[in-house]
């Protein structure tokens, strides 16, 4: 599992919230992802990083902020939750810096409920 | 557009049996293709990887195919167990070997069921 963990595993929150979600790794990758899995979707990346403070959007990227302020956090913020944003969210982590046989390995995943 | 795109949506078969799932991609340029499994409520866990000179990799009771030609994968299955119960994710990657997100393209997945 590349020693990921997410937190929390599952949370119920209100329209208008802010909500943090939170990725942490064990082994030092430099690269981390979040991602959003809905029904009917494959899953969809929001933002990625690629080293401490150096982030970049993804897909879906709207209504969502991240920050790496540490090489093993990687923190995904809902700044106004929306009942849109309810979704199953993996973190991820890729384990080399972009030979072919690279492969990421996901986090457990967050469900999230916005109400 | 680069697409992938994923046949049957579902399939369930008995423990035992061997089944095949599909996958078409658009991607280009290609790089690799893998094909993850995802349990209920888990995270999508690698089965193999496959570069664009590679035909064949197993994994166990796993066999995937690559066809860069025709831009078509399969996912063969032998002898079925209920632990395959899951569903299968084939995700293709872009290239851009320098490039941190590596422009994955994800299917949709096959959800399968194994019954006894």
């Amino acid at each position: 599992d590349a020693g990921i963990t997410q937190s929390p595993r599952h949370k119920v929150t209100e329209t208008g919230t802010p909500v943090t979600l939170r990725c942490h790794q064990t082994e030092n990758h430099r690269y981390m992802y979040w991602y959003r899995q809905d029904p009917g979707h494959g899953l969809r990346l929001i933002h990625y990083s690629y080293g401490v403070k150096d982030t970049d959007k993804g897909e879906v990227s709207d209504g969502y902020s991240v920050s790496r302020s540490k090489t093993e956090d990687f923190l995904l913020t809902l700044e106004s939750a929306t009942s849109s944003q309810t979704s199953v969210y993996f973190c991820a982590v890729k384990t080399s810096g972009g030979a072919p046989g690279e492969t990421q390995y996901f986090g457990p995943g967050t469900r999230l409920l916005v109400l | 557009k680069n697409q992938v795109e994923q046949s049957p949506q579902s399939l369930i078969i008995l423990e035992g049996k061997n089944c095949t799932l599909q996958c078409n991609y658009t991607v280009s340029p290609f790089s690799n293709l893998r094909w993850y499994k995802q349990d209920t409520g888990r995270g999508p866990v690698s089965l193999t990887i496959m570069t664009f000179s590679e035909n064949t990799k197993s994994n166990g009771r796993y066999t995937a195919t690559l066809d860069a030609d025709t831009k078509q994968s399969s996912l063969h299955i032998t002898a079925s167990q209920l632990s395959d119960s899951a569903s299968y994710i084939c995700v293709v990657s872009g290239g851009n070997y320098g490039g941190s997100q590596g422009n994955l393209i994800f299917g949709k997945g096959t959800k399968l069921s194994v019954k006894p």
